[in-house]
C-alpha cells in the first residue's frame, strides 16, 4: 500500500487567497483526521471523520477552515481567505477502526507545509 | 482543558543507555496511550499503544508503562543508537477515536 498520500508537497501562497489540501487515505481505513503543526503549538487536531461524517470539528480555527470527505478515498481542507498565521505543516492521518475508534494507531501522511505571505 | 505534556527540553543521551521520556496527562483520564516517532520533515509514524488497564507493554528494545494514579506513561529505549534520534510525540485517546498530543520531546543519541 501506498501509505497516506498528500498534495501538495508544499504550496505558497499570497494572504487573502484560497487553499486547497487534498489527502487520500490508506485504503479499507474508516477514520480521516486532519492536523495542523507548529513549533508553537505542536500537533493540534482540527477535525477527524469516521465513514465520511465529520465527528468533530471543534478543532478547526474559524470560518475560514472547511474539510469535507465526499467520499472513503478522499478528503480536503480548505482556508478561504487564507492568512499569514495559517503557515503551518498539515498533516492527514487515517486509522482502521477496526478494534473501536480509540484503539487504533494512526497513519500519517507526509504533511504539506504551507506558507502564507 | 485536556492536556497533554512532555519535557520540551530535549534529552541527550550515550549510546547504549537507557533514554526514558516522560508524558504526563491533565484534566482527562485517556482510555489508551500512544507514542509515536517523528522525524524532520515526516508525519508521526506509530509506534506503540497501551491501555489504561494495562502497567507495562513492551516491544524490541522498547517498553512503555501507564500509571493511572500518577497519570503518567512513562516511555524507555534501552540500548539506544544514535538511529533512535527523533521527536518522539505521546499522545492519549479516548473511546471516540480523538487523540490529543504532548508537544514532544526530543531525543539525541550521541555515538
Amino acid at each position: 500500500d501506498a501509505g497516506v498520500i498528500q498534495s501538495p508537497r508544499h504550496e505558497v501562497t499570497e494572504m487573502g487567497q484560497e487553499v486547497t489540501l487534498r489527502c487520500k487515505p490508506i485504503s479499507g481505513h474508516n477514520s480521516l483526521f486532519w492536523y495542523r503543526q507548529t513549533m508553537m503549538r505542536g500537533l493540534e487536531l482540527l477535525i477527524y471523520f469516521n465513514n465520511n461524517v465529520p465527528i468533530d470539528d471543534s478543532g478547526m480555527p474559524e470560518d475560514r477552515f472547511s474539510a469535507k470527505m465526499p467520499n472513503a478515498s478522499f478528503s480536503t481542507l480548505k482556508i478561504q481567505p487564507s492568512e499569514p498565521r495559517d503557515s503551518a505543516v498539515y498533516f492527514c492521518a487515517s486509522s482502521p477502526g477496526t478494534r473501536g475508534l480509540g484503539h487504533n494507531e494512526q497513519f500519517f501522511g507526509p504533511g504539506t507545509r504551507l506558507t502564507v505571505l | 482543558s485536556q492536556k497533554i505534556e512532555q519535557n520540551s527540553e530535549a534529552l541527550n543521551i550515550q549510546e547504549g543507555k537507557t533514554a526514558t521520556l516522560t508524558c504526563n496527562y491533565t484534566n482527562y483520564s485517556p482510555a489508551y496511550l500512544q507514542w509515536y516517532r517523528q522525524d524532520p520533515g515526516r508525519g508521526p509514524v506509530f509506534l506503540l499503544l497501551i491501555r489504561e488497564n494495562e502497567k507495562e507493554k513492551r516491544k524490541e528494545r522498547l517498553k512503555v508503562t501507564f500509571d493511572t494514579t500518577l497519570k503518567q506513561s512513562l516511555f524507555h529505549i534501552t540500548a539506544s543508537q544514535p538511529a533512535d534520534s527523533a521527536t518522539y510525540l505521546c499522545a492519549g485517546s479516548s473511546n471516540t477515536g480523538k487523540l490529543i498530543f504532548g508537544q514532544g520531546t526530543t531525543l539525541q543519541v550521541k555515538p
